[in-house]
């Protein structure tokens, strides 16, 4: 079982949906949560960042972190064509900088 | 201000063939990683620097890989002889060492990568 799990997809939304996108890990020492976006032929740069359980937001994204499930999240609220990417969670253990990722999930969203 | 510069973007070589790959970080950014992403997964850390100094380098196949960080600022990853599994997508990356900013977690910026084909 890998340390992040996480859904590949495709997801594909027509423009102006709600996004949900999840991760789960099975390994409790991770504290710093991370959701990056890599566009196509590019590296992935970061989106959001969350240390330990609860809840931010930032514009149209919305990251949670249940500690207790050992589940993340991250919410697009009103997607555009440009949100089109994937989207990797990625997690460590604070003092450790080794990031470890999930798979990533391929979102399209449809004009 | 520039990002992480990397060359080439893209490389093809036939196995058994060396290659190398080369990284300038963001200016002022004193720790360096190269990751490596396979098709479909997550990038993976290979080798992470401090400085010049190679501080976890546990995920680095050392029998064929080796990377050099001269004067702390460039990076150079290789790989001889090159494998048909060695195709993948090689990313670097750089961050302020943890508490610069007064937060233990430091951004990693990532660069664009370099697209090895194998042959």
């Amino acid at each position: 079982q890998k340390e992040v799990e996480q859904d590949p997809g495709p997801l594909s939304v027509p423009e102006g949906a709600i996004v949900s996108l999840n991760c789960t890990y099975s390994n409790s020492a991770f504290q710093y949560f991370m959701w990056y976006r890599q566009y196509s032929r590019k590296g992935p740069e970061l989106l959001m960042y969350t240390y330990s359980s609860g809840n931010k937001e930032d514009g149209r994204f919305t990251a949670q972190v249940d500690k207790s499930s050992k589940y993340i999240s991250l919410f697009i609220r009103d997607s555009q064509p440009s949100d089109s990417a994937t989207y990797l969670c990625a997690m460590n253990k604070g003092s450790n900088y080794k990031l470890t990722f999930g798979k990533g999930t391929l979102l399209t969203v449809n004009p | 201000e520039a990002g992480v510069v990397q060359s080439p973007r893209y490389k093809i070589i036939e196995k058994k063939q060396p290659v190398a790959f080369w990284c300038n970080p963001i200016s002022g950014h004193n720790t360096l990683y190269w990751y490596r992403q396979n098709l479909g997964q997550g990038p993976e850390l290979l080798i992470r620097y401090e400085n010049e100094e190679a501080v976890d380098d546990s995920q680095l196949p050392k029998d064929r890989f080796s990377a050099e960080r001269l004067k702390g600022v460039d990076s150079t990853l290789k790989i001889q002889p090159a494998e048909l599994g060695d195709s993948a997508v090689y990313l670097c990356a750089s961050s302020l060492k943890p508490g610069t900013s007064g937060r233990e977690q430091e951004t990693q910026y990532f660069g664009p990568g370099t697209r090895l084909l194998v042959l």
